[in-house]
């Protein structure tokens, strides 16, 4: 059964850092892209950053660029988001998601349950 | 910076036909993609590249796209279709992922 757990949540003050994780288990973890989606308490999702299998393709909504750092370790099965310069938008539910690419698009075919970053003074 | 619009509202009533539409410039050259999301649950996938159902997905869901138009059809919605919608896709350059402000969907 395919399994993504994300942890690394917490409340913290602007401009201090976090580093989210999301464990991978029941499929073979290096043959997907993985990608961070958050939501904003009562608010919509926001695709924050995708990584390919190896890393060798990264991505960053603007929101989050020079701010946020994704990275991947194939031999833990794990997907990580660093967080710095934390501001009081970037409080919200973070989701960690498995990407089927195909030919130039690709979509999120499994969802963790999140973990919630609250950002405030 | 690219979006998608949607509706923030559709209301059927049970067994009708329930369409939320999704509009975006690039529509016409990129996917679009369809999350269900219940409340306090995490997304789930019910339509990727504009008309593909993954296993699992009742039949009743379909989509489709024409122009700069993304449609989910929900084809004699239940109770339990109940739900925040959201369609999701990239602008042209494919660099710029976007999900739509999502659509509640009250079935009633």
């Amino acid at each position: 059964e395919v399994q993504l757990v994300e942890s690394g949540g917490g409340v913290l003050r602007p401009g201090g850092s976090l580093r989210l994780s999301c464990a991978a288990s029941g499929f073979k973890f290096d043959d997907y892209g993985m990608s961070w989606v958050r939501q904003a308490p009562g608010k919509g999702l926001e695709w924050v950053s995708g990584i390919n299998w190896n890393g060798g393709s990264i991505g960053y909504a603007d929101s989050v660029k020079g701010r946020f750092t994704i990275s991947r370790d194939n031999a833990k099965n794990s997907l990580y988001l660093q967080m710095n310069s934390l501001r009081a938008d970037d409080t919200a539910l973070y989701y960690c998601a498995r990407e089927i690419a195909v030919a130039g698009t690709s979509w999120f075919d499994r969802w963790g349950q999140g973990t919630l970053v609250t950002v405030s003074s | 910076s690219y979006e998608l619009t949607q509706p923030p509202s559709v209301s059927v009533s049970p067994g009708q036909t329930a369409r939320i539409t999704c509009s975006g410039d690039a529509l016409p050259k990129k996917y679009a993609d369809w999350y269900q999301q219940k409340s306090g649950q995490a997304p789930v996938l019910v339509i990727h590249e504009d008309d593909k159902r993954p296993s699992g997905i009742p039949e009743r869901f379909s989509g489709s796209s024409s122009g700069t138009l993304a449609t989910l059809t929900i084809s004699g919605a239940q109770v339990e279709d109940e739900a925040d919608y959201y369609c999701y896709s990239t602008d042209s350059s494919g660099y710029h992922r976007v999900f739509g402000g999502g659509t509640k969907l009250t079935v009633l």
